[in-house]
């Protein structure tokens, strides 16, 4: 039963323009909700997080929206860049490191920033 | 400043095998955390340890143990490896064990 959800495989978006990712998740215990991104052949890049005391967190160019009636969270990237072009995981825990339960991924989104 | 460190980066073994992988985290980190890659889905929690003992473990059998070395170095042990043992075997360091994660670029393992 998978507790993080990423619906959406892959996403194409023209440059310049907003990507939008979602994420879904269905433990309520969960309170720390994190964004990575991972080029092929290397780790996954932790990018930006968010607290479940907030339901917004902005860095730069990316932003994440946290819902937590509806359980969803997204990450905008505004503007969108080629090198955006990567798989985005989202992940939840029950604390900011993951603890002793360790950090719940999706299964990714492919991000591809088209020219 | 060096990141976290694996090795091997790639390894073949055959079925029933063991196997051993290999983490150096961050100077400074004192925590340590593994994580397995299937093709096509995302990381799943394996393990982690702080100072040296093990303070989390994922739904994964007995044939995966690890253990943390003194100068906070780790070890993945993969015992009867299966076919489905394939995947990347990614580990992560941080300050602490809620501290955020740094990844390594992982280990490749393929069964055969």
């Amino acid at each position: 039963d998978q507790q993080v959800k990423q619906n959406s495989p892959s996403l194409s978006v023209q440059e310049g323009r907003i990507s939008i990712l979602n994420c879904d998740y269905t433990n309520s215990m969960f309170d720390y909700f994190l964004w990575y991104k991972k080029y092929p052949a290397e780790g996954p890049t932790f990018l930006i997080s968010i607290s479940s005391i907030k339901d917004k967190n902005e860095d730069g160019r990316f932003t994440v929206f946290l819902n937590k009636s509806a359980k969803h969270l997204s990450l905008h990237i505004v503007p969108s860049q080629p090198g955006d072009s990567a798989v985005y995981f989202c992940a939840a825990s029950a604390g900011s490191g993951g603890g002793a339960d360790g950090l719940t991924f999706g299964k990714g989104t492919h991000l591809i920033i088209q020219p | 400043d060096a990141g976290v460190t694996q090795s091997p980066t790639h390894l073949i073994k055959t079925r029933g095998q063991h196997v051993t992988l290999r983490c150096s985290p961050i100077s400074g980190h004192k925590s340590v955390s593994w994580y397995q890659q299937v093709l096509g889905q995302g990381p799943q929690f394996i393990f982690q340890y702080y100072e040296k003992e093990e303070r989390g473990r994922g739904n994964f059998p007995d044939r995966f143990s690890a253990r943390q070395f003194p100068n906070y170095s780790s070890e993945l042990n993969v015992n009867a490896l299966l076919l489905g043992d394939s995947a990347l075997y990614l580990c992560a360091s941080s300050l602490g064990p809620l501290e955020k994660l740094f990844f390594g670029s992982g280990t490749q393992l393929s069964v055969l």
